[in-house]
């Protein structure tokens, strides 16, 4: 079973731009949920979204989207950019929304905002 | 205000040895906990999980404990071996995996020595 899929692995973007990322789930799993990673606050959730509805939301800027389409598939999408926004962006997929399930990580998109 | 803490940034320990990775948390609606464990430039694993209603849980050379008075689990790895070398993080969630996602500890960097 293919794992979870993040595209692109690296991205070099400017300040004031925006910016999409894409994430591929498990196969059969419905649940996709995204993190950030910095060094300062490490591992920080930013939205769920569970059969094309987003379910949970983190407390990021309004700047921070996404969406999941009816395969599962999910993108995020950052908008004007700040220097801040550098960061691992990660994916997670499971079966479940909720409930005592484990979520599975992809690689990561490595964003540095320039 | 970090709901999860893990206060030892960095533990070796010697091949073949015990080695024991703490975690605490302050929100008690937390039900849910997890370990994974993440090498550079890949996600995370997922390595164990416990819910709130069992104090134990066994894997293999893996184990986690719950301690819910003290709002402390830690993770146990016997024998440890050079392979487990790597970051692990901690991860708890409310209502099994509500309104906020994994909440993430900052992760305890664990070195092997030979």
């Amino acid at each position: 079973k293919a794992g979870v899929t993040q595209t692109p692995r690296y991205l070099i973007k400017t300040r004031g731009q925006q910016v999409t990322l894409s994430c591929s789930p498990i196969s059969g799993h419905r649940s996709v949920s995204w993190y950030q990673q910095t060094p300062g606050q490490g591992l920080q959730f930013l939205f769920e979204y569970f059969s094309e509805t987003q379910r949970n939301k983190g407390n990021f800027p309004g700047r921070f989207s996404g969406r999941q389409f009816s395969n599962s598939r999910s993108e995020m999408n950052v908008s004007t950019l700040e220097l801040g926004d550098s960061a691992l962006y990660l994916c997670a997929s499971s079966s479940e929304s909720g409930g005592y399930t484990e979520a599975f990580f992809g690689q990561g998109t490595r964003l540095t905002v320039v | 205000d970090q709901q999860v803490k893990q206060n030892s940034p960095s533990l070796s320990v010697q091949e073949g040895r015990i080695s024991i990775l703490n975690c605490d948390y302050t929100n008690s609606m937390f039900d849910y906990f997890l370990w994974y464990k993440k090498y550079p430039a890949e996600g995370p694993t997922f390595l164990i999980s416990i819910s709130s209603i069992k104090d134990k849980n066994e894997d293999g050379r893996f184990t986690v404990f719950l301690n819910k008075s003290a709002k402390h689990l830690s993770l146990h790895i016997v024998p440890s071996q050079p392979g487990d070398s790597a970051v692990y993080f901690c991860a708890a969630s409310a209502e099994g995996g509500g309104a906020d996602g994994l909440t993430f500890g900052k992760g305890t960097h664990l070195i092997i020595q030979p």
